[in-house]
């Protein structure tokens, strides 16, 4: 149980497009899920948490405009880069909570390697 | 907020040996400390997790122990494999609801046959 997907794994995309990255709990219902970034050799910094049915709150530094979360169900929260740049190509990863009676612990998902040329 | 500070960045032993990796964390409330393995290119995968009224926790060659007064946890993992080579977090949880988990610079562990 507590399987997290992500789609797509890796994508490609022209600077100032938009790429949107879907995060699913497959098998439990997640009301709150994380986003978090890893760039090569580096540990994974929390972006943001997606609360589902309302606003996802912000790590100190994320633009929240650039960064568009939205956690529309309890399986679903998507992040969407926004006129991306290069600087945004790293390593996206969702995790996702269990509900009340897991506590803490938070499953990931594969990830989304992103490239921005 | 929590600050967690990982050592060693790298970490290499014989096949075998043992492997120590150490976190300090900031937050004397933090009540939750995990650790995960992840290979590259892949997700961070947990490999054992303790809570703050246990002070060790042990799963067959990894255990992790807490020392909540100097707030510190350690993992060790004995008996090292080459197939144990991998970037190793520790985390702890920033106070202020949803549990959110902050990570450890990381160790990258390299076993050697």
């Amino acid at each position: 149980g507590a399987v997290v997907s992500q789609h797509p794994s890796w994508v490609i995309c022209k600077s100032g497009t938009s790429v949107k990255i879907e995060c699913r709990s497959l098998d439990f219902q997640a009301t709150t899920m994380f986003w978090y970034r890893q760039f090569p050799k580096q540990s994974l910094m929390l972006m943001a948490t997606s609360n589902e049915g309302s606003k996802a709150t912000y790590e100190q530094g994320v633009e929240k405009d650039k960064f568009l979360i939205n956690h529309a169900s309890l399986t679903l929260s998507t992040l969407t880069v926004t006129s991306a740049h290069p600087e945004d190509s790293s390593f996206y990863i969702c995790s996702a909570r269990q509900p009340a009676g897991w506590a803490n612990e938070q499953f990931f998902g594969p990830g989304t390697r992103l490239t921005v040329l | 907020g929590e600050n967690v500070e990982q050592h060693p960045s790298t970490l290499s032993v014989q096949e075998g040996d043992s492997a120590v990796i150490k976190c300090t964390y900031s937050d004397s409330a933090s009540n939750y400390f995990p650790w995960y393995k992840q290979e590259l290119g892949k997700r961070p995968q947990l490999i054992i997790d303790i809570r703050s009224n246990v002070g060790e926790k042990k799963d067959q060659r990894i255990a992790v122990t807490l020392n909540k007064t100097a707030k510190h946890f350690s993992l060790h993992i004995t008996e090292t494999q080459p197939e144990d080579s991998a970037v190793y977090f520790c985390a702890a949880p920033l106070s202020g609801g949803y549990n959110k988990l902050i990570f450890g610079a990381g160790t990258r562990l390299a076993v050697h046959p």
